[in-house]
């Protein structure tokens, strides 16, 4: 059965500071993909990334960026100089190539001016 | 646009009164799911939806009923809301289990 943990539940930090979001999951298939979501104080679910499991690479967009690493399992998402805008409840998932999405409990990210 | 649309946003309702939340896509994706979000809990799998007609139950789907006639839509039906389903609501859709997920904005439902 796939799980993702999300061990931090609530996270503070002044602004321009980095900030990395853990995500580590569980999963028997050697396909999967990964995802991670953003949930602002307004509710909707903002998609950030999706990896499959094949590609380990890790990728920066602006000021986020993502690591991947199969052989801990671990999914974690960095977000460097934050910003107020960057408060949310950030969402990590995963889906098995045939089967449905799994999301972690969130982690809460509170960035103070 | 690309999109999910959820009627509707707020509802406000009392035990036992049958209603139905409708989400609709119009991205031609062949899986639709519905999700509910708790505080502590995160994100729920309620039902899901590989094609037209096919239906299966998620992790929590005690409560609830779907259906899937055609592609576009995907009704979440309570015959008989209780006040544990509380909660946010979601559907979302992607061309198949892998790819990106669209998400509607979500259905506030309070259950007195």
């Amino acid at each position: 059965a796939q799980k993702v943990t999300q061990a931090q539940t609530e996270i503070s930090v002044v602004e321009k500071e980095d900030v990395t979001l853990d995500c580590v999951y569980e999963t028997r298939d050697t396909t999967y993909y990964l995802f991670w979501y953003k949930q602002p104080p307004s509710g909707e679910l903002v998609f950030l990334i999706r990896r499959n499991s094949f590609d380990e690479q890790n990728e920066i967009s602006g000021r986020y960026s993502w690591n991947f690493q199969k052989s801990t399992s671990s999914f974690n998402f960095t977000i460097t100089a934050s910003q107020v805008v960057d408060s949310a409840v950030y969402f990590c998932a995963l889906s098995e190539a045939r089967s449905t999405l799994t999301f972690g409990k969130g982690t809460m990210l509170l960035v103070s001016p | 646009e690309a999109q999910v649309t959820q009627n509707p946003r707020y509802l406000i309702t009392v035990t036992g009164k049958k209603l139905t939340v409708t989400c609709s896509q119009n991205m031609n994706h062949e899986y639709m799911s519905w999700y509910r979000q708790d505080p502590g809990l995160g994100l729920r799998q309620i039902y899901y939806s590989m094609n037209v007609e096919v239906t299966d139950k998620g992790d929590v789907p005690e409560g609830y009923k779907v259906s899937r006639k055609e592609k576009r839509n995907f009704p979440l039906i309570l015959e008989s809301p209780s006040p544990n389903q509380t909660s946010l609501y979601f559907c979302a859709s992607s061309l198949f289990p892998g790819d990106g997920y669209t998400f509607g904005s979500g259905t506030r439902l309070t259950v007195v």
